[in-house]
């Protein structure tokens, strides 16, 4: 069983859309972390939180502890936007060590 | 904007050889990570490091695998006698506090192919 679930697997939007992507994690953890994976490869850090809500530009993430569920938004979403988001969460149960969902690619058509 | 860097960015080896792939963290983080990605999979955790010494390792960071701070800058991931099955994108990652309370830095990965 995956530890940590994302939906959808894919997803593909027109420029301007709302997007919402969803992270489901069954084990304890310190916190959550959104991140951004560009066609190259290269990984970046979006988001770590631990409880309630964090904006960035059009970035907002939101984490619901008691339901194990977190949300990714972007608003006015743009080409540029077109990567694979990947929740990853740090958990007790692997000794705090980052334990990675499958991603969500995303693609926004102009 | 401080930034791990990785060396080389794409590294073809024969089935048995060694290699070593670096790895400069920013430079104020004490944490140091090692991940890996087979193409198409998950991001799997190999390592961490901290206080030079291997702080915790997965399943995947078998004897095979050893990771070393040789001076005060590089990180290295060291495999031996590579398989077919190490071809993956490696991953270096830091942080200033430890892994669950503070951002990772990622660096932009090394391509490993076994032939």
């Amino acid at each position: 069983k995956n530890e940590v679930e994302q939906s959808p697997q894919n997803l593909t939007a027109q420029e301007g859309e709302f997007i919402t992507i969803n992270c489901s994690y069954s084990v304890g953890i310190s916190a959550l972390h959104w991140l951004q994976q560009h066609p190259g490869g290269g990984i970046v850090s979006l988001f770590m939180l631990s409880s309630g809500k964090k904006k960035h530009g059009r970035l907002i993430a939101t984490i619901n502890i008691q339901e194990k569920h977190s949300s990714l938004h972007i608003t006015a979403s743009h080409p540029r936007d077109s990567a694979v988001y990947i929740c990853a969460v740090s958990s007790m149960d692997s000794n705090y060590q980052l334990i990675w969902g499958a991603g969500t690619k995303l693609i926004i058509k102009p | 904007e401080p930034e791990v860097t990785q060396t080389p960015s794409h590294q073809v080896t024969q089935m048995g050889q060694e290699v070593i792939l670096r790895c400069v963290p920013i430079s104020n983080h004490l944490y140091f990570y090692w991940y890996r990605q087979i193409l198409g999979q998950k991001v799997e955790f190999l390592v961490s490091f901290y206080n030079n010494e291997i702080s915790e390792k997965s399943e995947i960071f078998d004897d095979q695998f050893s990771v070393e701070r040789p001076d005060g800058s590089n990180f290295t991931l060291k495999i031996r006698s590579t398989k077919l099955e190490d071809s993956a994108m490696y991953f270096c990652a830091s942080s200033e506090e430890r892994v669950g309370t503070d951002t990772q830095y990622f660096g932009p990965g090394t391509r490993l192919t076994v032939l």
